[in-house]
């Protein structure tokens, strides 16, 4: 059974269009997060939500909007996409109790032309 | 602000010897985690070794163990009989206490495993 699921995994796409990552996790963990890796493989914080919260919101455009439906899911939408936001987009999860070990989706490599 | 720097962007090994990644980081912070995420090309995220910074024992798990000093803010993980699985990227990370924090990464390492 996938932990934490991202549909799609690839996504080719052309400027100027809006797209969306959709993450899942099945793990009972109230909070998710989004990262973003670029192409030097440099991996940095975007948002996160605990309970469907925003609790993390790093210095990101506008045009990248979260929205967590309930604590199993965390999307991604973009707005206008620009050439520079190619790159790799992980989701994780863990809890805010305990240890709070992060598991990582498999990533979405989004590509834009 | 807390920052991780990994210095070796590239690092390769004989099969079967003993390799070492270099990690310092910054914080003021008392309570933190450190950690080791390994991706190899398939591009997963895989958690290698944890350490407690209130733990002052070295963190094992197999062949992977780190040497943590504290003071000088150093996590290297070593690596002991390499295998050619063990090629990929190594990505050191910092994360604040406890609770739902965000990790901080380090640029990594691309680890080659020569046969």
């Amino acid at each position: 059974d996938t932990a934490v699921s991202q549909t799609p995994k690839y996504l080719v796409t052309q400027m100027g269009n809006d797209k969306s990552i959709k993450c899942e996790q099945n793990l009972g963990h109230d909070t998710m997060y989004w990262y973003k890796q670029d192409s030097k493989k440099f991996l940095k914080i975007m948002f996160s939500y605990n309970n469907k919260e925003l609790i993390i919101n790093e210095t990101v455009p506008n045009r990248f909007s979260p929205k967590s439906p309930d604590k199993a899911h965390l999307n991604l939408h973009i707005n206008s996409l620009e050439l520079g936001d190619s790159a790799v987009y992980f989701c994780a999860s863990s809890s805010s109790g305990g240890y709070n070990e992060q598991f990582f989706g498999p990533g979405t490599r989004l590509t834009v032309l | 602000a807390q920052t991780v720097t990994q210095s070796q962007p590239e690092m390769s090994v004989q099969e079967a010897e003993t390799v070492t990644l270099s990690c310092t980081y910054d914080t003021s912070e008392s309570d933190y985690y450190l950690f080791w995420y390994k991706q190899p090309p398939s591009r997963q995220m895989i958690l290698v070794i944890r350490q407690e910074a209130y733990k002052q024992q070295n963190a094992t798990e197999n062949r992977f163990s780190v040497n943590f000093q504290k003071a000088a803010k150093s996590f290297s993980l070593k690596i002991s009989d390499s295998q050619l699985g063990d090629a990929a990227m190594y990505f050191c990370a910092y994360r604040r206490g406890k609770g739902a924090q965000k990790l901080v990464f380090g640029q990594g390492t691309r680890l080659t495993i020569n046969p």
